[in-house]
């Protein structure tokens, strides 16, 4: 069964509004987590690194403003998308892994984000 | 940066074997992956291998990887259609890397 939870699945939104997208690690504790960002028919790349009572990192040319990151507790993050604009549609997804084990990475399922 | 390439696509029939290449640079990478993607969905992670290994067979599928030549490869046995997907490889410990991603067909 999934190892990480992401909700909402699906999210169609209009310019200017914010959205929210929720990650759970299910099982087990991850004091970090991290999103990532495709692009359609492309492949997948690291936005940031959530870090569980601190702030968080992000890559090289992604707007930290934009893309707000906050991991308030062991088994949840959440990505607000500010301000959406149709060219911050597509998909993203997040991972975490127990740290305890030697278990890889585990992916949610995904939001999809169409903003109009 | 790490830099990890897979050729795009691939067309096979169904029964026979698939091979799925991936090669990358960064010598350093602990765990190397091999994601599955169906159309509007997320990844579900197919198997994975550490890289002090060479070899991991899980039921039909087989990883191999060749460090020397920095050469990961996903052969799928018995291929059906239901595997025609994206396939990424990805490398790394916790912050991945992935492939440009290749396209399964799998024809009747």
């Amino acid at each position: 069964g999934a190892v990480v939870s992401q909700h909402p699945s699906r999210v169609i939104c209009k310019s200017g509004t914010s959205v929210k997208i929720e990650c759970r690690s299910l099982d087990f504790q991850a004091t970090t987590m991290f999103w990532y960002r495709q692009f359609p028919k492309q492949s997948l790349m690291l936005m940031a690194t959530s870090n569980e009572g601190s702030k968080a990192t992000y890559e090289q040319g992604v707007e930290k403003d934009k893309f707000l990151i906050n991991h308030a507790s062991l088994t949840l993050s959440t990505l607000t998308v500010t301000s959406a604009h149709p060219e911050d549609s597509s998909f993203y997804i997040c991972s975490a892994r127990d740290p305890t084990t030697d278990s890889p990475l585990h992916f949610g399922n995904g939001t999809r984000l169409t903003v109009t | 940066g790490e830099d990890v390439e897979q050729s795009l696509f691939l067309s096979v029939r169904e029964g026979d074997s698939s091979v799925i290449n991936c090669t990358y640079t960064d010598s350093s990478s602990t765990y190397l992956y091999w994601y599955k993607q169906e159309p509007g969905a997320g990844l579900q992670l197919l198997t994975y291998i550490f890289s002090n290994m060479d070899m991991k067979q899980d039921q039909r599928l087989t990883v191999l990887l060749n460090k020397k030549d920095k050469h990961l490869s996903l052969r799928i046995a018995d291929t059906q259609t239901g595997d025609s997907a994206i396939y990424f490889c990805a490398t790394g410990f916790q912050k991945l890397v992935f492939g440009t991603g290749t396209r399964l067909l799998v024809s009747p």
